[in-house]
């Protein structure tokens, strides 16, 4: 199984509609989760951190549910330049208790006019 | 704002060339990461750094090496290039050695091996 699972995609969506995607991480122990927006031949970049309470920014949800060990991220009203692939982060600790990220393969979303 | 640079957005060499790809960040992290992303596969940890001559091999270390001599330079060293080598590289730097700090990325480089 992998560490940090998601749907690839794509998702076509209409612009001002919602979208929701899941992620599933193996690792019982991580402590750390993140979602990162990356943008067609461009770097990751940090999209939000996800607390346990679950958190909210502008348009965007996150939410962690540790029983199933799964996180969501809800984008309401999208629009054409929410396009882009997301991608699924979580913490994990190296033999030498420095912590690393494992990062999932993304998911792809195209917002439609 | 934080900086990652890196030497060259492309790159083409041939198989067996030894290559360095170089990464500088400006904000004095103590931490740094190199990175191949391939589609498909995600990003997956080549080598990091938590500190200057400190390293510690990541998931796939197998025919890569690094330098860091200096706390804001990072180097990726493949000491014979080969072909399934070719792939996106991306560095990264962190304040620390905490995951919930944010990891800020270079640009990339596109590298070709031949």
């Amino acid at each position: 199984r992998k560490e940090v699972e998601q749907d690839p995609g794509p998702f076509n969506v209409p612009e001002g509609a919602t979208v929701a995607f899941n992620c599933t991480y193996s690792n019982s122990a991580s402590q750390s989760f993140f979602w990162y927006r990356q943008d067609c031949r461009k770097e990751p970049k940090l999209l939000m951190s996800v607390y346990s309470s679950g958190n909210e920014d502008g348009r965007f949800t996150a939410q962690l549910n540790r029983a199933s060990q799964y996180i969501s991220l809800l984008i309401r009203d999208s629009k054409l330049s929410d396009s882009a692939t997301y991608l699924c982060v979580v913490n994990r600790e190296s033999n030498f208790g420095n912590e690393k990220l494992t990062f999932g393969t993304g998911t792809r979303l195209t917002i439609i006019p | 704002d934080v900086k990652v640079t890196q030497s060259s957005r492309y790159l083409v060499k041939r198989t067996g060339e030894k290559v360095f790809l170089e990464c500088v960040q400006d904000m004095d992290h103590e931490n740094m990461f190199w990175y191949r992303q391939d589609p498909g596969l995600g990003l997956r940890l080549i080598y990091f750094s938590y500190d200057v001559k400190m390293k510690e091999k990541g998931d796939i270390p197998e025919g890569y090496s690094v330098s860091r001599e200096k706390k804001e330079r990072f180097s990726l060293i493949l000491e014979s290039a080969s072909t399934n080598q070719t792939s996106m590289y991306l560095c990264a730097s962190r304040p620390d050695r905490v995951s919930y700090n944010e990891q800020f990325f270079g640009p990339g480089t596109r590298l070709t091996v031949l």
